[in-house]
């Protein structure tokens, strides 16, 4: 059974720049959440995906936006980046959906620095 | 916001238990309190969970007093490897998305 992994690990952009993070869902999980950690603090929740539809959405601008593929692995897209969202960028996969509470597993996160 | 209050840092020797109180005075009767933890570089991990009964795995304990207004993770016997911040968190229970409120958690420094 293969943990979440995500890519890359490391990531430099310049601001007003795109950016493209990857995650791949532990072996049978359906959902995915997203979540940004700044330096010294705890992790914040960005959105949820489950089966490929977006079910929950924190405190963050539409330009930060997701997807869901059929084979449950994730993307987070964004755009026009600025210079707070200078951050770990972690991805935590769970069998479930909806009203249902299975621990999360996230992978090792993506560390982006916007400059 | 998080609902959990946490003390920001604590020490602990190596071999001790290690005792990590959390507040959550707020809690409403069907949410749970979760503990994960996050080792320097890495994503969290998942420690233990539970409702009102007190909780035993092989990473930990978790004691909630009976007004589960608090609780206390427990690592019986601390090893250098267990030097992370640990969160505390209350799982919400309406809202149908699974989303994880962290607040800033404790720092545990175990010591040789």
């Amino acid at each position: 059974e293969t943990g979440v992994t995500q890519s890359p690990t490391h990531l430099i952009k310049t601001r007003g720049q795109q950016v493209t993070l990857r995650c791949s869902s532990q072996s049978g999980h359906n959902t995915v959440s997203w979540y940004q950690q700044a330096l010294g603090q705890g992790p914040q929740f960005i959105f949820q995906y489950y089966r490929e539809e977006e079910n929950g959405r924190g405190n963050f601008p539409p330009r930060f936006s997701g997807l869901q593929f059929p084979n449950y692995s994730s993307e987070l897209n964004v755009n026009a980046l600025e210079l707070d969202d200078s951050a770990l960028y972690l991805c935590a996969s769970s069998l479930g959906g909806p009203f249902s509470y299975n621990e999360q597993f996230f992978g090792p996160g993506t560390r982006l620095t916007v400059l | 916001d998080a609902k959990t209050t946490q003390p920001p840092s604590m020490d602990c020797a190596e071999g001790r238990a290690a005792n990590l109180p959390c507040n959550h005075s707020t809690i409403s009767g069907n949410e749970y309190v979760y503990w994960y933890r996050q080792i320097h570089s890495q994503g969290p991990q998942y420690i233990i969970h539970g409702l009102k009964n007190n909780e035993t795995n092989e990473m930990a304990s978790l004691i909630i007093t009976e007004d589960r207004k608090s609780s206390t993770l427990i690592l019986p016997h601390a090893t250098l490897r267990d030097t992370a911040v640990y969160y505390c968190i209350v799982r919400p229970s309406q809202g149908g998305s699974e989303k994880l409120v962290f607040g800033k958690g404790t720092k545990l420094t175990v010591n040789p």
